[in-house]
């Protein structure tokens, strides 16, 4: 399977302020880039996700950034709050067969 | 309305023997795939089942093998246990073949223990 490299492993944030974790992918067919939330015991929850024609998606307080040409894409997280508190997922899909990133553990300390 | 559930939650096996774990999909889903996650790890694809037939197949070995029953429900047996079949297995559920017509909801998750 191709790659996807996920970045950091863990990230620690204070209440308030922004996370941001970042994906890199190999696969120039991926069409589909989704992004996890998973808490201890609990299977993967889709957050947010972006198709390859736009640059950006805001939902909330969760932001996509999306650079075709780097293959690069990010998570961002505004006024991060403990209940963030989990693992985070970057996936990329072509076929709905998804490929993940390693994880991000992020810890929002209030 | 149901999500994914999967049984068993918890299982602990020894080495040689053959596991089967259960999945039945969210109301409304008629595609099955199962992932593979071990501790620490980001989950990895096993396959997809859609029509009661594999459609995709992750890098895993015969060893690895599924069954989609005609009420969508699904089965992931693993014959012959390794030690490194330890992990979470889950299952993910979704409206047809593509991300196109919807996202998928994954289980909760099979913890599987090989000793």
């Amino acid at each position: 399977q191709q790659q996807v490299k996920q970045s950091p492993q863990s990230l620690i944030v204070q209440k308030g302020g922004i996370s941001i974790i970042n994906c890199a992918y190999e696969n120039t067919a991926f069409d589909y880039f989704p992004w996890y939330q998973q808490f201890p015991g609990k299977g993967p929850a889709l957050l947010i996700a972006i198709r390859p024609d736009v640059s950006e998606k805001k939902e909330g307080r969760f932001t996509i950034s999306f650079n075709k040409s780097a293959k690069q894409f990010s998570l961002h997280i505004m006024d991060s709050q403990p209940g963030d508190s989990a693992t985070y997922f970057c996936a990329s899909d072509a076929g709905n067969m998804l490929t993940f990133g390693g994880g991000t553990r992020l810890m929002v300390k209030p | 309305d149901a999500g994914v559930t999967q049984s068993p939650t918890h299982l602990i096996k020894t080495r040689g023997q053959q596991v089967t774990l259960r999945c039945s999909p969210k109301s409304g889903h008629d595609t099955v795939s199962w992932y593979q996650q071990a501790l620490g790890q980001g989950p990895q694809f096993i396959f997809q089942y859609y029509e009661e037939e594999e459609r995709q197949r992750g890098n895993f070995p015969d060893r690895f093998s599924g069954h989609q029953f005609p009420n969508y429900s699904s089965e992931l047996n693993v014959n012959a246990l390794l030690l490194g079949d330890s992990a979470l297995y889950l299952c993910a559920s979704s409206l047809g073949l593509s991300t196109l017509t919807g996202e998928l909801f994954f289980g909760e998750g099979s913890r599987l223990t090989v000793l």
